[in-house]
């Protein structure tokens, strides 16, 4: 089956500092991939689209100056947490549409955690 | 606006039990789609099943099998004679027919039932 892979899975960073994270559709293009946030022991919230070749598009709520998502290529998307606080610790999940199918990938998540 | 409802917060069994995890969910589409994963305790998401809202035929795999009823907007997952291997947070989702105009495969999801499947 189709694989996205996330990196880095885990994050430890000091507040302040920007954190980047990466989505790759390993073995298939995704021209549209989605961005989710969940805190411990909650759901899954969906923060924002992401298109190749446009700008992203965000959930109300989520700070789009704040939460910096980049889809460059058909196989990566990425999405930088500049001037990150501990209560931006979170899991952030990303999925990738297989082009055609309208079937959802989901990547293994990334644990960022805010010092 | 769409809506996923787990009232069941956490479930607590005794292996080889069956027991049945509860969806609800609200829409205004015509058609749409819904979805159940798996979350272990490592975190990823395991997806189990993706049903078409035209496609009301009930569903086994092994032993999972998902009750999907329009008229109360259910679509209750149940496991039979449960495994420790089971116990995980169980989420129910959401999402709009992307093949129609403006319609996307982002998905809504509920909070989530924490299964706990004791030896």
């Amino acid at each position: 089956g189709a694989v996205v892979s996330q990196h880095p899975s885990r994050v430890i960073c000091k507040s302040g500092t920007s954190v980047k994270i990466e989505c790759r559709s390993l073995d298939f293009q995704a021209t549209t991939m989605f961005w989710y946030r969940q805190f411990p022991k909650q759901s899954l919230m969906l923060m924002a689209t992401s298109n190749e070749g446009s700008k992203a598009t965000y959930e109300q709520g989520v700070e789009k100056d704040k939460f910096l998502i980049n889809h460059a290529s058909l196989t990566l998307s990425t999405l930088t947490v500049t001037s990150a606080h501990p209560e931006d610790s979170s899991f952030y999940i990303c999925s990738a549409v297989l082009a055609g199918t309208g079937e959802l990938f989901f990547g293994e998540g990334s644990r960022l955690t805010v010092l | 606006a769409q809506k996923v409802t787990q009232a069941q917060t956490e479930i607590s069994v005794v292996e080889k039990e069956d027991v049945t995890l509860d969806c609800v969910y609200e829409t205004r589409d015509t058609t749409y789609y819904l979805f159940w994963y798996k979350q272990p305790p490592s975190g990823e998401l395991v997806f189990l099943i993706r049903r078409n809202s035209f496609d009301e035929q009930n569903e086994i795999s092994g032993r999972y099998s998902w009750n999907f009823q329009k008229s109360t907007s259910s679509f209750n997952f149940t496991i039979t004679a449960s495994q420790v291997v089971d116990s995980a947070v169980y989420f129910c989702a959401l999402s709009e027919d992307p093949w129609t105009q403006g319609g996307s495969e982002k998905l809504v999801f509920g909070k989530g039932t924490k299964l706990t499947v004791n030896p």
